[in-house]
């Protein structure tokens, strides 16, 4: 178990609905990433976070996704009047902090995402 | 912007044959990490490599990172049917805070 927890772990939806995933990140990880991995592909970088701070988001993410971690704890991804083709694990990761000896990026099991 | 390829996408083996990945990316990297996936779960670090020319080894895993910092490949040894998953480097480049994942090669050991 490493740690890091999503919910829910799968989420059938119908096209257009609007959907939320959580993370809660190792305890004391300051670091944040989100992902998502299609079949057959490596993880795609989402957005990261720095504590509460929002510090880099993919460009090729659309304005239909929105991420945020309030109090720099959990996290939240929305994801807003959902396609087919957003179908994938989502995945969360979170690391200690910055330095060569705490960036290693611990993983939780994702929320697989089916839009109908 | 930054790419990182792997090769090969899919490796059958034999059990006790060895093997081999590399990842080769389009710019230099900081520092490069190697994930495991196994089927149906979630990536799970191995190694980090950050000088260049480096080499790690675990067990019967090597590790080595390009003296250019571009480039990096993961040597198993006498394969076991537990090494069965997808390997997956990661690089982090300069002037981001994020890691890029390489395509990932899918390992399947025949027993």
């Amino acid at each position: 178990d490493t740690g890091v927890s999503q919910d829910p772990r799968h989420k059938i939806t119908k096209r257009g609905q609007n959907v939320t995933f959580r993370c809660d990140p190792i305890s004391e990880h300051n670091r944040l990433y989100w992902y998502r991995q299609t079949l057959g592909q490596g993880p795609e970088f989402l957005t990261y976070f720095q504590n509460e701070a929002q510090l880099e988001k993919s460009r090729l993410l659309s304005d239909r996704f929105s991420a945020e971690r309030p109090k720099g704890s959990f996290s939240t991804l929305e994801i807003q009047r959902t396609e087919q083709g957003d179908s994938a694990m989502y995945l969360c990761a979170s690391s200690l902090g910055q330095g060569i000896s705490k960036n290693i990026q611990y993983f939780g099991a994702g929320t697989r995402l089916s839009v109908l | 912007g930054q790419q990182v390829m792997q090769i090969p996408q899919y490796q059958h083996v034999q059990e006790g044959e060895d093997f081999t990945t590399y990842c080769n990316s389009s710019t230099t990297l900081s520092n490069i990490q190697w994930y495991k996936q196994r089927p149906g779960g979630h990536p799970v670090f191995l190694i980090q490599l950050v000088k260049s020319g480096e080499v790690k080894k675990q067990k019967r895993l090597t590790f080595q990172f390009g003296e250019a910092k571009k480039n990096s490949s993961l040597h198993i040894t006498a394969t076991q049917t537990t090494d069965v998953g997808t390997y997956f480097c990661a690089g982090f480049g300069s002037g981001t805070y994020k890691y890029i994942f390489g395509t990932g090669t899918r390992l399947k050991v025949l027993a």
